[in-house]
């Protein structure tokens, strides 16, 4: 079955950077784009952006533009989130998705804390 | 971007009884292909979002029944016909027509 594992909670100072892991199987990696959402303490869901399995082409928000970089590693079967220039409102629950046509599986989700 | 709106933020429910939530775009969601891209996902408490229906109509796997989504264009909505305990949670539509997704800002269930 297809399985997300997400990295370890992380603790950032303002200003720092954060890269956030998301392990695959149980399908084919080329078959499906990672997306990636983030949930802050008191707010909605946000989307942050896309990097297809297929090719690595990405989408961010425009929130993130210039500050955000989705990657990935075909050999692992792993997508990563990178973050930079981290402030307080960072602060949120990172969760990566997958799916054909919406997004049935998602990871356990990441704590990031950004406090000095 | 497309904008998306729903609407109530805060629903009180009691067991077995219906619940409705909409959701609305600020520009249709209707593809060349003739589906709307439109997803609505449930947050519980302390878990990840788990998807319920995709492209407007459309149920999960696992999903039961009495969830159903409708709507067309730019105009959509959740129902659930009886409402469990299970419920729970904090309900978000999303819109899937354009790359760059966006969510509503949600709407929380809670029983009364």
């Amino acid at each position: 079955q297809v399985q997300l594992v997400q990295s370890g909670g992380e603790l950032k100072k303002p200003g720092a950077s954060v890269k956030v892991a998301c392990e695959t199987s149980g399908y084919i990696f080329n078959n499906y784009g990672i997306s990636w959402v983030r949930h802050a303490p008191g707010q909605g869901l946000e989307w942050m952006g896309w990097i297809s399995g297929f090719n690595g082409h990405t989408n961010y928000a425009q929130k993130f533009q210039g500050r955000l970089t989705l990657t990935m590693e075909t050999s692992t079967t792993t997508g990563y989130m990178e973050l930079k220039s981290l402030t307080s409102d960072d602060t949120a629950v990172y969760y990566c998705a997958v799916g054909r046509l919406a997004y049935d599986y998602w990871g356990q989700g990441t704590l990031v804390t950004v406090s000095s | 971007e497309i904008v998306m709106t729903q609407s109530p933020r805060s629903l009180p429910v009691t067991p077995g009884e219906p619940a409705s939530i909409s959701c609305r775009s600020n520009q249709s969601l209707l593809h060349r292909n003739g589906y709307h891209y439109l997803d609505w996902y449930l947050q519980k408490p302390g878990k990840s979002p788990q998807l319920l229906i995709y492209l407007g109509s459309n149920r999960a796997s696992g999903v039961p029944d009495r969830i159903s989504g409708s709507g067309s264009g730019t105009d959509f909505t959740l129902k659930i016909s009886r409402v469990e305990a299970e419920d729970v949670g904090v309900y978000y539509c999303m819109q899937g027509l354009q790359t760059v997704r966006t969510f509503g800002q949600g709407t929380k269930m809670e029983i009364k």
